[in-house]
Parts: structure tokens; sequence; C-alpha cells
């Protein structure tokens, strides 16, 4: 079984400033990945970033980096220079390499960016 | 190039009425994949498809849920009869063919919000 867990239900961050939000997961496939995915107001999940559970960097894309701790089972994501538009739900899911290639999605974590 | 398209975006209907789902993938995506997010929740995978065989429905409510991707592309999710818990946001999303170990991102359309009154 997979499991992803998101402790944070909401998170503030003021403009311009770097948030961390918080990620763990649990799973018995020995190869997987990590995603990230934004949800604005208006429903549509937006792909961030990904982290390959053999990947020996963390992932960066522009302004989103990946903190991947693979011992403690960890993925958090972290965005710099915090925009208004960042203001959103974050989702953080995990796909093991065997059997079912569904995401396993946390609870989400909403951001909300302050000027 | 164009996104993943559904339609329609918001869906109202009486509890026991059936409703329709449809979704237009990304071009020369192979996997389709179908899922229902609960207000507050991630989404939860109902189907998957590869080109147009389901290879996992072990989600979908078979009772009163089908689904189907004809040629292999676009792809219809019904729901017959609707009941009051079917209130929900149904995303699709696709992925292209794989290319090596999980790196086919899902990416997904704007869904469609239904709800059963």
């Amino acid at each position: 079984a997979q499991k992803i867990t998101q402790t944070q239900p909401g998170m503030f961050v003021q403009e311009k400033e770097a948030v961390t939000l918080d990620c763990t997961y649990d799973t018995s496939d020995p190869s997987y990945g990590l995603f990230w995915y934004k949800q604005p107001s208006s429903g549509e999940m937006i792909f961030l970033i990904y982290q390959g559970s053999y990947d020996q960097q963390n992932a960066t894309e522009g302004r989103y980096s990946l903190n991947f701790q693979k011992a403690r089972k960890s993925a958090n994501l972290v965005i710099s220079a915090s925009q208004l538009g960042d203001s959103a739900m974050y989702f953080c899911a995990l796909r093991g390499d065997t059997g079912r290639r569904a995401l396993t999605f946390g609870s989400g974590t909403r951001l909300q960016v302050q000027p | 190039e164009a996104g993943v398209v559904q339609s329609p975006r918001y869906k109202i209907i009486e509890k026991k009425q059936p409703v329709a789902f449809w979704c237009n993938p990304i071009s020369g995506h192979n996997t389709l994949y179908w899922y229902r997010q609960n207000l507050g929740q991630g989404p939860e995978l109902l189907i998957r498809y590869e080109n147009e065989e389901a290879v996992d429905d072990s989600q979908l409510p078979k009772d009163r849920f089908s689904a189907e991707r004809l040629k292999g592309v676009d792809s219809t999710l019904k729901i017959q009869p609707a009941e009051l818990g079917d209130s929900a946001v149904y995303l699709c999303a696709s992925s292209p063919r794989r290319t090596g170990l999980n790196t086919d991102t899902q990416y997904f359309g704007p869904g469609t919000r239904l709800t059963v009154l």
C-alpha cells in the first residue's frame, strides 16, 4: 500500500519570502516517483516538479525545489520568492513503479501568500 | 500544445438522474485516467486506460459507473443513477507512453464539478 501524508492543512507566507510545504510518504515499491501539483481555485491540477527515487540530486524547476530525504521518506516542496499567484492548494503525490500506475495523493496544503 | 479538455465544467442534477462527462486527452498520450476528488481531499483514481483498454478499474463502482474510450482517444465517464454522495470534482488526466521509470507525468484537465441534489 502507498500513503502520502501532508500535515499542514494551511500555511501563510509573506510575498517574496520562501516557504516549505511538508510531505512524507510510505511505499513498499523499491522504485517510485514523487510529484507536486498546484491546484488554484479554478480547479485544474498543475504539475510542478518530479523527483525519482533513484535520482542523486534534488529536483529543481524555476522557483520550485524538492528537498528529498529518502531515508526519512520525505519530499518537501520549497517555493522561493513567493508571489501572490502562488496562493493555491498544493498536493504531494506518489506513484510506485510496480502494480498500479495511479498517483496516490495527500490531502493537500492550502498556501496563502500575503502582500 | 493544447492541454486536456473536459466538458462540461459544471453540472447540477437531481439524484437518480444520469450524467456523463467527456475528456479529450493531450494529443499522442496513450494513457488516460479518471479521478474523483471529494471536497477537501486529494484525487483518487477511478479508472485507467492504456489506449482503448481499461487496465485498472478496481476503484470504479461498477453498479452505477461506466466508462469507455473509443478508438483510444476521447473518453466518457457515465453515472447512472447518480446519488448524493457522487457530488465531487471529476478529473481527467493523460500521460505519454512510458519512457522510463516513473517519468511519465500525468497532466490534468480542469475537471467537472458535479452537484447532485
